[in-house]
């Protein structure tokens, strides 16, 4: 089983449309996670990150965590054009592991104008 | 501004000619680590750092070497490159309940 799965996509959303994106993982010890977006060629860039269960909002962006499910989400709202890129989740264990952040391999992510 | 800064940018180099891709970080962050992007594969460890001097293998780290001689400096070593390790590195920097701050970047052919 992978550590952590995204859909690849691409998740293809209008512009001012909500973009829902998905990440589950299948370690319980997981206590920290992140959301990255990446444009192509570009580094990664942290967005939001978030370690209690439930919402946490940061402007048109809305990360949700179920520690239960072992299930992550990252919500964009009124999306635009310039949120075109690869979003990436990333999973942390924490504790003796803290150094170890583990990434999905990605959602690409078209906003349509 | 705080960053991590990579160099070079861009190398092409010949299989079995030894490299060193510099990384450095102006946040005094305790963990540092070296990643490579690959399509289709997603950004996978090579090695990381949770302090000075003490280093650790990731999930890839076949035919790379690193030191962490000082807490703001993390180089990859490539003793003898090979074409399977042309790939987009990347070096980053976190502290203690961070994220990872990335570098911009090294893009490596081995021909």
């Amino acid at each position: 089983q992978k550590e952590v799965e995204q859909n690849s996509g691409p998740l293809s959303v209008p512009e001012g449309a909500i973009a829902s994106l998905n990440c589950t993982y299948s370690d319980r010890g997981s206590q920290s996670f992140f959301w990255y977006r990446q444009y192509s060629g570009k580094s990664p860039e942290l967005i939001m990150f978030i370690y209690s269960n439930g919402d946490k909002e940061d402007g048109r962006f809305t990360a949700q965590l179920n520690k239960a499910s072992q299930y992550v989400s990252l919500l964009i709202r009124d999306s635009q054009p310039s949120d075109s890129a690869t979003y990436l989740c990333a999973v942390k264990r924490g504790g003796g592991s803290n150094y170890k952040l583990t990434f999905g391999k990605g959602t690409l992510l078209t906003v349509n104008p | 501004e705080a960053q991590v800064t990579q160099n070079p940018r861009y190398l092409i180099t010949v299989t079995g000619k030894k490299l060193t891709v510099t990384c450095s970080q102006n946040m005094n962050h305790e963990y540092m680590s070296w990643y490579r992007q690959d399509p289709g594969l997603g950004l996978r460890q090579i090695y990381y750092s949770m302090n000075v001097e003490v280093t650790d293998k990731g999930d890839v780290p076949e035919g790379y070497k690193v030191s962490r001689k000082e807490k703001r400096n993390f180089p990859l070593i490539l003793e003898s490159p090979s074409p399977n390790q042309t790939s987009l590195y990347f070096c980053a920097s976190s502290s203690w309940v961070g994220g990872y701050t990335f570098g911009s970047g090294t893009r490596l052919t081995v021909v």
